[in-house]
């Protein structure tokens, strides 16, 4: 599986944009990238995954690099809501585990109002 | 569409009882995961069900945890003789098939005590 490297923590306000980062140096060419959050006393929750181009959804955007060894997530305008662990998780496109997601210890993001 | 439901949310147990947890996966999905997470870790495998079938339970203790998922009716991960180390956050997941492109939905969890 690639190693990630994501901050322990960062702090945003309400309302402002908000970049996670995460390294993934180790990843494979064809491993998809993932990311999850999980808000206090929930499951993890899909955010969004890409393999190469920059994605989008109602949640976020991915920006992936294009050596594809970091990646982005863009949450556009943080809420109160967004107050999450963040989980960056690379994922096999093949082989015989590519449903088994490996979580790392992930980002803890505060959102002030 | 309802989504991932597991029960109880909170299972308080006696060193040596037995804990089953239950996960009814969302409507239309069967394939259903058991991810484990220890106090102040992060999420980790457990097994991987299909209807019937256990396809991977790599992540699983030999001893005492077992998991099945019936035709009929919800997943159930079985703990026996409960040890305080088993305490922990358990959460299914489910997905309409297997391949990483697959988002994984996640129930609430079960939270476990053992006292």
């Amino acid at each position: 599986d690639a190693k990630t490297t994501q901050p322990n923590s960062m702090e945003s306000n309400e309302e402002e944009p908000v970049h996670l980062p995460c390294n993934h140096s180790t990843i494979s060419g064809t491993d998809y990238i993932h990311w999850y959050r999980q808000l206090p006393s929930q499951g993890p929750e899909y955010v969004i995954h890409g393999l190469t181009s920059n994605v989008n959804n109602r949640m976020a955007s991915l920006a992936i690099a294009e050596d594809r060894k970091s990646s982005t997530l863009i949450l556009h305008r943080a809420t109160l809501r967004d107050a999450a662990v963040y989980y960056c998780i690379p994922t096999p496109n093949s082989g015989g585990s590519n449903y088994k997601l490996t979580f790392g210890k992930g980002t803890l993001l505060t959102v002030n109002p | 569409n309802a989504g991932v439901m597991q029960n109880p949310r909170h299972l308080v147990r006696r060193r040596g009882q037995e804990a089953r947890l239950r996960c009814s996966p969302m409507k239309g999905h069967s394939h259903v995961y058991w991810y484990r997470q220890l106090p102040e870790e992060g999420l980790k495998f457990m097994v991987y069900l299909q209807k019937e079938n256990i396809i991977d339970e790599s992540g699983m203790p030999k001893e005492r945890f077992s998991a099945e998922f019936p035709k009929e009716g919800p997943s159930i991960l079985r703990i026996q003789q409960v040890v305080r180390g088993d305490s922990a956050a358990y959460f299914c997941a489910s997905s309409p098939g297997p391949f990483s492109y697959n988002e994984q939905f996640f129930g609430p969890g079960t939270r476990l005590t053992v006292l």
